[in-house]
């Protein structure tokens, strides 16, 4: 099993371009979860889904859009994007909240110039 | 304030030394997460708890729901233990998300 990978693993895009983060698990989970991570902050959760077809809005979610079209992928999408959205982003997935541990993906570092 | 609290932010250890990191939390919450993060960025859950003590080899976590504290201990430290270590915490009110603490950077030197 290859657990949660993301791809790409770096990027470098210009103020106001686009890009979609693909996330990806084999481990049959019903919640997928992204999150970015800023130096001295904790992570937090940008968006995240509880199974195939729903996604919903975390603490940052602004400037995102996620899609969860199959139950293994979960993509983040940014339209537009801002030098504030430098960041390394993760993916996790857990098979449900309640008393289980969330799987990480390896991270995406993303530098908006 | 944060709804969780680490401490300390920095901690360096010889090797070989007893290591305790602390969570403390202001939510009610329905479990605690420990994750460890590598220098490599990596993040892997370390233990989930509601109660009381678990041990996995050298690493022991503790909770006491009622002052809304955990420890995470590390015995006899080893230079590969050099990792961030995040605590997080699943709210009881909210199951779906986590709540993260700003991590714990440990560094073990030889």
């Amino acid at each position: 099993n290859a657990g949660v990978t993301q791809t790409p693993k770096f990027r470098v895009l210009k103020t106001g371009q686009s890009m979609t983060l693909l996330c990806a698990q084999d481990m049959n989970h019903e919640y997928m979860y992204w999150y970015r991570q800023d130096p001295g902050m904790g992570l937090r959760l940008i968006h995240y889904s509880v199974g195939e077809g729903t996604t919903a809005k975390g603490e940052v979610p602004d400037g995102y859009n996620v899609s969860r079209l199959k139950k293994q992928n979960f993509l983040l999408g940014l339209e537009s994007a801002a030098p504030s959205q430098t960041s390394v982003y993760f993916c996790a997935s857990s098979y449900s909240t309640l008393g289980n541990e969330q799987y990480f993906g390896p991270g995406t570092r993303l530098t908006v110039t | 304030k944060n709804e969780v609290e680490q401490s300390p932010q920095n901690l360096t250890a010889q090797e070989g030394e007893f290591i305790t990191i602390n969570c403390s939390y202001s939510v009610g919450i329905s479990a605690l997460h420990w994750l460890q993060q590598h220098p490599g960025g990596g993040i892997v859950s370390l233990f989930m708890l509601s109660s009381g003590k678990k041990k996995h080899g050298r690493l022991i976590a503790t909770i006491n729901i009622q002052e809304k504290h955990s420890s995470l201990h590390i015995t006899a430290s080893h230079p590969r233990d050099s990792a961030v270590y995040i605590c997080a915490v699943l709210r009881s009110y909210n199951t779906d998300k986590l709540i993260f603490g700003t991590g714990t950077r440990l560094q073990v030197f030889p």
